[in-house]
């Protein structure tokens, strides 16, 4: 089984609708991150966690919410879909020592029709 | 505009040739890491380099970090067909949370 688990893998979603994507990760790590990759531009972040209680937006927040749920589940939700948030969506997680390495699930294809 | 650009952006090639790929800032960087994404998969590491002048090779690649942590470069000798993929560098910055910054990525084909 994967260390870090994205469900779902693909979603077809229309705009305007609530949708919210899962992670679930067995590495037993203290921070969890969401990320957005489109063509060119790489992983932007979306929002992260260091612990259960703490929640940070990161680069592109807007229109996106997050919930910790435990230590291993880390939850995105699209409030109101629209097009534009059509991307690749990625969770990770890390120890919170420096230089640390970034582990990543298999990322979940989200299209807005 | 990125803090990070790579250069280049897609890069096609015939097995058995050389490549490098460039990863620019003006920001200066605590560390630096290299990814490579496969499709349908996540980022995998591949290495992280740390201290300016910093070289370190794996197999056929082989990773520079800048002597002033603002840049590192990516070079690979005798590309493979199994070296295609998508290579993201990631750097961190000493300031609070300590967060990856990615580039845009490098989509490199490697043709048989």
């Amino acid at each position: 089984d994967a260390d870090v688990t994205q469900t779902p893998r693909n979603r077809i979603t229309k705009t305007g609708k609530r949708i919210m994507l899962e992670c679930s990760q067995t590495k037993g790590h203290d921070r969890m991150y969401w990320y957005r990759q489109d063509p060119g531009l790489g992983l932007r972040l979306i929002y992260y966690s260091f612990d259960v209680k703490d929640i940070n937006k990161g680069e592109i927040s807007d229109g996106y919410s997050v919930s910790r749920q435990a230590q291993a589940k880390f939850s995105l939700s699209l409030e109101s879909a629209i097009p534009n948030q059509t991307a690749l969506y990625f969770c990770a997680t890390s120890e919170g020592t420096r230089n640390t390495e970034a582990f990543f699930g298999q990322g979940t294809r989200l299209t807005v029709v | 505009t990125q803090l990070l650009e790579q250069s280049p952006q897609f890069l096609s090639i015939q097995e058995g040739e050389n490549l490098t790929v460039y990863c620019n800032s003006s920001s200066v960087f605590s560390s630096l890491q290299w990814y490579r994404q496969e499709p349908g998969e996540g980022p995998v590491l591949l290495v992280t380099v740390v201290t300016g002048g910093e070289v370190k090779k794996l197999k056929r690649l082989t990773f520079q970090f800048g002597d002033a942590r603002k840049d590192s470069s990516l070079h690979i000798t005798a590309a493979q067909p199994g070296d295609t993929g998508l290579y993201l560098c990631a750097g961190r910055i000493n300031n609070a949370g300590n967060m990856l910054t990615f580039g845009g990525g490098t989509r490199l084909m490697v043709k048989p």
